[in-house]
């Protein structure tokens, strides 16, 4: 079965440095979308992205961060200035073409560690 | 705002007996509602989902799930739990509009004794 894969699974970076998450979404999916996970914390939604752009982004999902399909396959994530708060598991994941029951597909994710 | 709840941060079973993990939900209009699992150190994959008809939804690896909309309610079960299925459980619900994004709930840690 397809798979949503995420690079690196683990990254510790400098506060203040600027870091890159990528995805590989599945194939033929057409939404992509990032989440993370604060150790303990329930999961949030970062941001959508839909036909080369975003389509929707939480309160969280502030300047510092970006996203990118530089390539029609790969999907990254970028923190521009890190900061410790950013610290958490980040989940890319993927969802089909059709309507809303079709569920999204979700990345073993990557752990970034803020020092 | 749609939601969701879990009301209880961890369940412990003993291996063989059923299993049950709540969730209940507030959402406008005819809910879609989605049950995620998290294996340690994995992503979230997928167990099931209702969209409408039958209020009993079979899903993977022996899970069903109960919709109930008097008691606006999506409980897990499982009729004989192993230790293999020890995780953490999330309920989910699409946001309708927009880009359907997903809101979990809190988690459900579930632990399976021998």
């Amino acid at each position: 079965e397809p798979e949503v894969t995420q690079t690196p699974s683990h990254q510790v970076t400098q506060m203040g440095q600027e870091v890159i998450l990528r995805c590989v979404p599945i194939s033929n999916h057409l939404y992509f979308y990032w989440y993370r996970q604060i150790l303990g914390q329930k999961v949030e939604f970062l941001v959508s992205f839909y036909n080369n752009e975003i389509s929707e982004k939480s309160e969280i999902f502030d300047d510092q961060f970006s996203v990118e399909r530089p390539d029609g396959s790969n999907f990254t994530l970028k923190i521009r200035s890190t900061k410790l708060e950013d610290s958490a598991m980040y989940f890319c994941a993927s969802r089909p073409q059709g309507a809303r029951n079709q569920p999204q597909h979700f990345g073993d994710g990557t752990r970034l560690s803020i020092l | 705002a749609q939601s969701v709840a879990q009301p209880e941060d961890q369940v412990n079973v003993a291996e063989g007996n059923p299993l049950t993990v709540k969730c209940t939900y507030s959402v406008s209009g005819n809910p879609y509602l989605f049950w995620y699992v998290q294996y340690p150190n994995r992503g979230l994959q997928f167990l099931l989902k209702y969209i409408t008809g039958d209020n009993l939804v079979k899903g993977s690896y022996g899970f069903e799930a109960e919709f109930n909309k008097s008691q606006t309610s999506f409980h897990l079960k499982k009729p004989s739990a192993l230790v293999s299925d020890s995780a953490l459980y999330f309920c989910a619900v699409p946001v309708s509009g927009g880009y359907n994004k997903l809101i979990f709930g809190a988690g459900t840690r579930l632990a399976v004794h021998p």
